[in-house]
């Protein structure tokens, strides 16, 4: 089953906006990581946040995360064509890691 | 490196046959995950080895479905006999640390019909 959800199924912006995903989960967790997949690709890992940060910056992308609300959200600045990809949430729990069911972004150019 | 290496990257097969699965993790990597992607069902942990170990094998689906890692650089996933549902993207993926999950490096993927 899967852990994080992720919201919105679908994302289409144009190329220079910026582009918010979000991710909610049930149970509690140690980190939570976002990847990257482009289509017919593997998963590309993106960036890792701990339950004990708030907030982290990677180049164009600034992931937040509040335990208390168990969410989390991605936000990826000035947006190129070429971040066009489905974006998934991670979690982890004891011996197991869940992902969610991804967020579709299209970038239009 | 090459990163992870998956085999074949494409497999087509009849109903009842048997089909192999191969990974070649990243050297130096300790843990070896395998994953399922669907449409339906997303992305599902079905094991993973720590050290060649199998650690967690509750997300395999059913018996049909087994895996083995013989040495530190291979790993396949077998199902026998393979039925239409099996349909899938199987991932395999290495990490160097699994306590707390963190990054993991996915291979390419072999995409699975079952016809």
């Amino acid at each position: 089953s899967q852990q994080g959800e992720e919201d919105p199924q679908a994302l289409s912006i144009q190329e220079g906006e910026n582009a918010t995903m979000n991710c909610s989960y049930k149970t509690s967790i140690n980190n939570l990581q976002w990847y990257r997949q482009n289509s017919g690709r593997g998963l590309v890992h993106l960036i890792l946040i701990r339950s004990n940060e708030r907030e982290k910056h990677s180049g164009r992308l600034r992931v937040t995360l509040d335990t208390s609300k168990k969410s989390s959200s991605l936000l990826i600045t000035a947006s190129r064509a070429a971040d066009t990809a489905s974006y998934f949430c991670a979690t982890d729990e004891v011996d197991d890691m869940r992902f969610g069911a991804g967020t579709r972004l299209t970038v239009k150019p | 490196d090459a990163g992870v290496i998956q085999s074949p990257r494409h497999e087509v097969t009849e109903m009842g046959q048997e089909v192999t699965l191969r990974c070649k993790p990243i050297s130096g990597h300790d843990y070896l995950f395998w994953y399922r992607q669907t449409m339906m069902r997303g992305l599902e942990l079905l094991i993973y080895f720590n050290n060649n170990v199998p650690i967690d094998d509750s997300g395999m689906p059913e018996d049909r479905f087994s895996a083995k890692m013989p040495n530190a650089s291979f790993s396949t996933l077998k199902i026998q006999p393979s039925e239409p549902r099996d349909s899938a993207v199987y991932f395999c993926a290495s990490s160097p640390l699994a306590g707390g999950w963190n990054e993991q490096f996915f291979g390419p993927g072999t995409r699975l019909t079952v016809l």
